[in-house]
């Protein structure tokens, strides 16, 4: 089973940021957070992950509590094509998928 | 350029038949994997691989059978006895630790 939990959607308008959050209480000290997202009828995309400290890349940046039970995906201005599903994932060894957040970005 | 590719992009098959999807590789990745996607649903896990030679079973093996005799190749069967096949199955290479990297997909449908 998914160790995650994210809203089933969220909407956001062109330009703002998009803050995508993710619980994920029962996290190991040895598990990474990751985040995928997937555009409709395409192979998921790699966007971030993290352990412990914040990250940033091109994409978007990862805050993560320091607690390590939840998690923030920042996209810092939302485009049109960032419309997707968005998925948080803790793992070691395999990816395990939840149902993850509709993200839909509006003009 | 470096990616995952899956073969045949739409498959169609009649019921009791098997097939087998392929999934080819040049990442050098070690680990690779085998997911199904259901229309609105999530990614659920088949098979995963981290090694040539071996493979483990994920959340919902049943019908299907994979093999690993390359590195490079991570082919999926799936069975007659896979008893709801028509699906999106998407195959995954990864290198521990760092992010997967996808194919963009097989769609089988049943006839």
């Amino acid at each position: 089973d998914a160790k995650t939990t994210q809203p089933p959607s969220m909407d956001c308008a062109e330009g703002r940021a998009a803050n995508l959050p993710c619980n994920h209480s029962t996290i190991s000290g040895n598990e990474y957070v990751y985040w995928y997202r997937q555009i409709h009828s395409q192979g998921p995309q790699y966007i971030i992950h993290g352990l412990k400290n914040n990250e940033t890349n091109e994409m978007a940046s990862l805050i993560i509590t320091e607690d390590r039970k939840s998690s923030t995906l920042i996209l810092p201005h939302a485009t049109l094509r960032d419309t997707a599903v968005y998925y948080c994932i803790v793992n070691t060894d395999k990816l395990i998928f939840g149902t993850g957040t509709r993200l839909q970005v509006f003009p | 350029d470096g990616g995952i590719t899956q073969s045949p992009k739409y498959l169609f098959r009649k019921e009791g038949q098997n097939v087998t999807l392929s999934c080819e590789q040049n990442l050098n990745h070690d680990a690779m994997y085998w997911y199904r996607q259901d229309p609105g649903q999530g990614l659920r896990l088949i098979y995963y691989s981290q090694i040539v030679n071996d493979f483990q079973k994920g959340d919902i093996a049943e019908g299907y059978s994979v093999s690993r005799e390359k590195k490079e190749s991570f082919p999926l069967t799936v069975t007659s006895a896979q008893k709801n096949p028509t699906a999106f199955y998407l195959c995954a290479s990864s290198v521990t630790n760092y992010g997967y990297t996808f194919g963009s997909g097989t769609r089988l449908t049943v006839v």
